[in-house]
């Protein structure tokens, strides 16, 4: 089954930036969908289609994808955005739905 | 607005069986799947299976393919998630989600998930 390797854990100081890889096989063919999960809430579509960001997400929430690796952009953290992050495609093969293995972003 | 509400936290012991419902409101809950969702304490994301209300078809992972059952009620636009026999494994929330209809291949609205306690 196809696999999605996230860091544990990324931390970043608020105004800075923060990226979050998702790597998988040839993944720059597939489409790439982050979720952002805060304490004690469900999961939240903040970007979809490796770029597309649902109406309400922040711009400072950006998405790529090439290559073996997608990534999650946040251009200038801030405190609000201490959560877990996931990446999650769609395995046409298996036809299943694949998440990453997560990544704590702290704040400093 | 467009929401998904589950049931409430469930205690129970091994080999008791348990039925969540995941109800959906305000949009065609026949014409979008519905996908469910494990997180096990302080884990990730695990998918399970998905379910199209319309006709019931249905997807499982191959790691719960067997273990869970996956139905639906569309007259009453209800989703369930159900085990014969509960292991303290099973120990986890359980998210449903929708399946968009923009991309077909992700979840654009989340149910406050159900926390499910298993022990002896």
């Amino acid at each position: 089954s196809y696999v999605l390797t996230q860091p544990p854990s990324v931390s970043v100081a608020p105004g800075q930036p923060a990226r979050i890889t998702c790597g998988g096989d040839d993944i720059g063919r597939r489409s790439v969908h982050w979720f952002q999960q805060k304490p004690g809430q469900a999961p939240v579509l903040i970007v979809y289609d490796d770029t597309a960001r649902p109406s309400g997400i922040p711009e400072r929430f950006s998405g790529s994808n090439s290559g073996d690796t997608a990534t999650l952009t946040i251009s200038r953290v801030e405190a609000g955005d201490e959560a877990d992050y996931y990446c999650q495609l769609w395995d046409g093969v298996s036809d299943h739905y694949v998440f990453g293995t997560g990544t704590k972003v702290t704040v400093l | 607005e467009v929401q998904l509400v589950q049931s409430g936290v469930e205690v129970k012991k091994p080999g008791e069986s348990l039925k969540i419902y995941c109800r959906g409101s305000g949009y065609g809950f026949t014409n979008f799947w519905i996908g469910w969702v494990r997180q096990m304490p302080g884990k990730g994301l695990e998918w399970m299976g998905i379910i199209y209300p319309g006709d019931s078809d249905t997807r499982y992972s191959p790691s719960f393919q067997g273990r869970v059952t996956i139905s639906a009620d569309k007259s009453i636009t209800t989703a369930y998630l159900q085990w014969s026999s509960l292991k303290a494994s099973d120990t986890a929330m359980y998210y449903c989600a929708r399946r968009d209809v923009l991309t077909g291949k992700t979840f654009d609205i989340w149910g406050q998930g159900t926390l499910i306690l298993v022990s002896s």
